[in-house]
């Protein structure tokens, strides 16, 4: 079946512009996760969406970091007055529900800050 | 401050032998641990995952081990394939609601034919 995709694979902006970037997860999970991976970094959690739940955004670096999921299927992570220190790879994963599932991640999406 | 570690950034190893990765981990209230491979621009893919109830778990090439005493685990992969060559990530989660997983900064490995 269809794994998690994520648009664009690559974006390239210019320090100060908006980006978004796009999540579909698998088909039947209600867990969505966003991360990034600095480069020489691990993974680094964003936020997490479950099912109709307040979403948990504890790891959102900062107010110009935003993320919504809409009819509980795909998400947008949204980054306003981009930095060049938000260059990095997002990546999304999803699972059946919280707790102990798996996540499965999509390809991610290549964010470079000019 | 960096609670999941892997000190290796890369390993080595022939094929047919054993590939040894290492991860220590900092918190205590850490109850599942996974590993994840990763190949260039794709994501991470599950390999194998250990709850803190158990000190072993096996699945075909994979063995993942848990010290929790020491913090430390290790995923062994016999016999190593050139195929395996990737980034490995350790991963950790305290589990609940959220299930948010900290990972290391990863092993290349390296599998030579």
């Amino acid at each position: 079946g269809a794994g998690v995709s994520q648009s664009p694979s690559n974006k390239v902006t210019e320090k100060g512009k908006d980006v978004e970037l796009r999540c579909d997860p698998i088909s039947g999970h209600t867990a969505l996760y966003w991360y990034r991976q600095s480069l020489g970094q691990g993974l680094e959690f964003l936020i997490y969406f479950q099912g109709n739940s307040a979403p948990d955004k504890s790891g959102l670096p900062s107010d110009r970091f935003s993320a919504e999921r809409t009819g509980g299927s795909v998400s947008t992570l949204t980054i306003q007055r981009t930095q060049q220190e938000d260059s990095a790879v997002y990546l999304c994963a999803s699972s059946l529900e919280g707790g102990m599932k798996t996540q499965y991640f999509g390809p991610g999406t290549r964010l470079l800050v000019l | 401050d960096q609670q999941v570690k892997q000190n290796s950034p890369s390993l080595s190893v022939q094929e047919g032998r054993i590939s040894i990765l290492n991860c220590d981990y900092t918190n205590s209230m850490f109850d599942y641990f996974l590993w994840y491979k990763k190949y260039p621009a794709e994501g991470p893919t599950f390999l194998i995952s250990i709850s803190s109830i158990k000190d072993k778990n096996e699945d075909g090439r994979f063995t993942v081990f848990l010290n929790k005493s020491a913090k430390h685990l290790s995923l062994h992969i016999v016999p190593s394939q050139p195929g395996d060559s990737a980034v490995y990530f350790c991963a950790a989660s305290e589990g609940g609601a959220t299930n948010k997983l900290i990972f290391g900064t990863g092993t290349l490995l390296a599998v030579q034919p």
